[in-house]
């Protein structure tokens, strides 16, 4: 079954300070993998997508087909960057996400 | 601006009401999807539609239905609430083959 796991529900780090949201996946093909977040009173939306290879907001997420992992980096955390954050699996017609990580980054 | 709008943000029901969710996009958009959220558990599938008059089951279809009578508008509904239905319900829209999916603000639904 096609499945989106995120280890931590919560994750804590100083501004700063580097960050990693983990994410693995089980798909024996090529997936499409994506990044969601939701800020705090704001809607859910497209952090990223795999296939961009794009750095937003200071953020990548290199997908590594060997460890099933799709990891999302940030060098130096930002109070802003505080959200729940959620690994997205496109499947046959359906997105699957993850159970999500909240992110709290301390001043 | 893709816009999708959902009919309350708050909403208190009792155990046994017929509740009804309606979600509304303003991009000609054909895919739409209802979702509830819940902590720990993320985002969970609970309907979605290709098009007008179609639909499919997500992950948790039980204890829900859903109606398109009109390709803008996807309505989520709850025949008989319960108290294990209490979350918060989001929407989102997208066009075919496309990945992005646009989310609405969400309905928080409290059933006691």
């Amino acid at each position: 079954a096609q499945r989106v796991t995120q280890p931590e529900k919560l994750l804590s780090v100083f501004k700063g300070a580097p960050v990693e949201l983990k994410c693995n996946y089980s798909y024996s093909g090529s997936p499409e993998l994506f990044w969601y977040v939701q800020y705090s009173r704001q809607r859910l939306q497209l952090l990223l997508r795999h296939i961009s290879r794009e750095s937003i907001k200071g953020f990548t997420a290199d997908l590594n087909k060997g460890e099933t992992s799709f990891h999302l980096k940030k060098p130096f955390a930002q109070e802003e960057d505080s959200a729940m954050y959620y690994c997205a699996f496109q499947g046959a017609q359906k997105l699957v996400f993850g159970q999500g990580t909240r992110l709290t980054i301390n001043p | 601006d893709v816009k999708v709008t959902q009919s309350s943000r708050y909403l208190v029901k009792r155990t046994g009401e017929k509740v009804f969710l309606e979600c509304v996009q303003d991009m000609d958009h054909e895919n739409m999807f209802w979702y509830r959220q819940d902590p720990g558990l993320g985002l969970r599938l609970i309907y979605f539609s290709y098009d007008v008059k179609m639909k499919e089951k997500g992950d948790i279809p039980e204890g829900y239905s859903v109606s398109r009578e009109k390709k803008e508008r996807f309505s989520l509904i709850l025949e008989s609430a319960s108290t294990n239905q209490t979350s918060m319900y989001l929407c989102a829209s997208t066009n075919s083959g496309a990945y992005e999916q646009y989310f609405g603000p969400g309905t928080r639904l409290t059933v006691t």
